[in-house]
């Protein structure tokens, strides 16, 4: 079975600083992705950025990108120029890429962000 | 286009009771799968349905049920409620099942009372 551990369960930043959120994960499989959601107070889960393990590169969006140690079973998340509307929650999810269970995100306990102004 | 819908948003049912949630996903979306968000558990898996099958079922009990109809959409069932049913119920679609593109929707309230 797969793990995900958030470490931080609250954080805050000032608006236009920068932010990591930190995520271990652990597992025996070599082919799986990672995601980082963002859940607002409305509610729904919004993907942030995704991660292929197989790719060695990280992953970028815009002001968002991750830190990805597969070794050290490592996935943060670097926030740049926070904006108030980043106040969130931030979930770190894991997926196996095929096989038994390979359709269900196993979720972290999350990490509740403030951006103040 | 349109996102995946959840209905009713908020719903207070009484424990014994059952209830019926809905979830219609995006247009083309062949896969739906239901995640039970509490304070103290987080999100669970709780099933995962693709062209009317269930390829996959979380830990929980038989009253937590599900099925999809011919057009994608689902529902969710959950008989005799229990006070620790009360949760945050969320739907997400994708295209089939690809692990790249999970479209969640806004959830659906349930309070158990």
């Amino acid at each position: 079975a797969q793990t995900v551990t958030q470490s931080q369960p609250e954080m805050s930043v000032q608006e236009a600083e920068t932010v990591t959120l930190s995520c271990t994960y652990d597992t025996s499989e070599n082919n799986y992705y990672l995601f980082w959601y963002k859940q607002p107070p409305s509610r729904q889960m919004i993907l942030v950025i995704r991660q292929e393990a197989y790719k060695q590169q990280n992953a970028t969006e815009n002001r968002f990108s991750v830190n990805f140690q597969k070794a050290a079973k490592s996935f943060s998340l670097k926030i740049s120029d926070s904006q108030l509307g980043d106040t969130a929650m931030y979930f770190c999810a894991f997926i196996k890429a095929s096989g038994a269970g390979s359709y269900q995100l196993t979720f972290g306990k999350g990490t509740k962000l403030s951006v103040i102004p | 286009k349109a996102g995946v819908t959840q209905t009713p948003r908020y719903l207070i049912k009484t424990r014994g009771q059952q209830v019926t949630l809905s979830c219609s996903p995006i247009s083309g979306h062949r896969s739906v799968s239901w995640y039970q968000q509490t304070p103290g558990q987080g999100l669970q898996f709780l099933f995962e349905y693709f062209s009317e099958t269930q390829r996959n079922k979380g830990n929980f009990p038989g009253r937590f049920s599900g099925r999809q109809f011919s057009n994608s959409r689902s529902e969710m069932n959950v008989s005799t409620l229990e006070l620790g049913d009360s949760a945050l119920y969320l739907c997400a679609s994708s295209l089939s099942g690809v692990p790249y593109g999970y479209t969640f929707g806004s959830g659906t309230r349930l309070t158990v009372v």
